[in-house]
This record gives C-alpha cells, sequence and structure tokens, in this order.
C-alpha cells in the first residue's frame, strides 16, 4: 500500500515569496491533515479535511495561508506571503474516514524562510 | 482551546528500565487516544492507540487511559537505546491534536 506522498521535500525561499506544498494521502482515506511542525515542538494542526470539506481550520493563519482539497484526494497548502517565522516541517497526514483509526503521515516538506 | 500537555523533558532512561510518559488534555469530549513516536528529522509513526479506560498492552509498551482523570500515559518495558526518540500524545475528538512531545533518551 503506498503510502502519503508529499512534494517537495526541502523549499527554501525569501520572505514575502509564496510557496506550494503538495498532498496525495493514501487511497480511500478521506480524512486529510495539514500539520505545522516547528523544530522543537510538536504538531499543530494547520487545516483538517473530510473529503472536501472543512472540519477545523482554527489554527491556520488566514491571511497568507490556504489549503484545498478540491476532488477530495490531492491537496495543496499554500503560503503567501511567506515570514521568517513560517521556517518549519510542514506534515500532511490521512486517515479513514471520521473517528477512524491513525493518521498516517507523509515525509514532510522542510520550508526554510530567509 | 483543545490542550494537550505533556512533559519535554528530557528524560532519561537506563538500558532496561522503564520509562514512564504522560500526557493530559483539556477536551472531555476526546475519544481515542494515540502515542506517536519520532525520531530526529522523521516523519511520526504510530506505537498505539487506546479508546477505552484501562490498560491497553502492545509488546513492551502498555497504554493506560483515565478519562475521568483527563490522562493517559505510555510505559516502555525493557527499554532500549533504539526507544530513543520524542514520544507525541495525540488526542482526536473531530480534530486531531498533538502534545509538544517528550524526548526520550535510553543510555546503553
Amino acid at each position: 500500500e503506498a503510502g502519503v506522498a508529499q512534494s517537495p521535500r526541502y523549499k527554501i525561499i525569501e520572505k514575502r515569496q509564496s510557496v506550494a506544498f503538495w498532498c496525495n494521502p493514501i487511497s480511500g482515506h478521506a480524512t486529510l491533515y495539514w500539520y505545522q511542525q516547528i523544530l522543537g515542538q510538536g504538531p499543530k494542526l494547520l487545516i483538517q479535511f473530510q473529503n472536501n470539506g472543512v472540519v477545523d481550520d482554527s489554527q491556520l493563519p488566514k491571511d497568507r495561508f490556504s489549503a484545498e482539497r478540491l476532488k477530495g484526494v490531492d491537496s495543496t497548502l499554500k503560503i503567501q506571503p511567506a515570514k521568517l517565522e513560517d521556517s518549519a516541517v510542514y506534515l500532511c497526514a490521512s486517515s479513514f474516514p471520521p473517528l477512524g483509526t491513525e493518521a498516517f503521515f507523509g515525509q514532510g516538506t522542510r520550508l526554510t524562510v530567509v | 482551546q483543545k490542550e494537550v500537555e505533556q512533559n519535554s523533558g528530557p528524560l532519561s532512561v537506563p538500558e532496561g528500565a522503564i520509562a514512564s510518559l504522560n500526557c493530559t488534555y483539556s477536551d472531555r469530549g476526546s475519544q481515542s487516544f494515540f502515542w506517536y513516536r519520532q525520531y530526529s528529522g522523521k516523519s511520526p509513526e504510530l506505537i498505539m492507540f487506546i479508546y477505552s479506560n484501562g490498560d491497553k498492552e502492545d509488546g513492551r509498551f502498555t497504554a493506560q487511559l483515565n478519562k475521568a482523570s483527563q490522562y493517559v500515559s505510555l510505559l516502555i518495558r525493557d527499554s532500549q537505546p533504539s526507544d530513543s526518540a520524542t514520544y507525541l500524545c495525540a488526542v482526536r475528538n473531530n480534530d486531531m491534536r498533538f502534545g509538544a512531545g517528550t524526548r526520550l533518551t535510553v543510555k546503553p
């Protein structure tokens, strides 16, 4: 079974530039999560999708971050404009339908904003 | 605000000892609880999950849940140097939230 795929693995951008991350969840997983993990901290939930609907985006900085999952499969997370404090690993995870089993994580995208 | 609290550590135990990791959560509606292990530079991977009050054992790992006290713990018996990692507690209601993690070091 293929795992959660993310790209790119690494990205370096200058502040005020924009960046986009892509995630393809495990086939059949209706729930998709985007987490931000700053070095030394736990993953912080940015947004959770159930199919193509948003379940929770209360911690998403909506003035600069956006995410979509148009067809209920792949998802993109965008930052525009980036700030220095956005430097982190962005983790995508997926799971079976609501309140099911564990979330499976992709390898993450390490973003450095300089 | 839904909070998941963990002692950040570091926690250091000798090889062969029992490591005890603790987690508290604020959302009383939480229904499932997970322990993930994260090696440096890697993504979190699931160790155990627990839904019901009491203990759940899997090999050297035992998860304990007390919903009345909003407390979940992980015991690692016969700790090995390969267990050295950060352990993340995750709590799920409609969403899934993580604690800051406890860094465990097992010394040979």
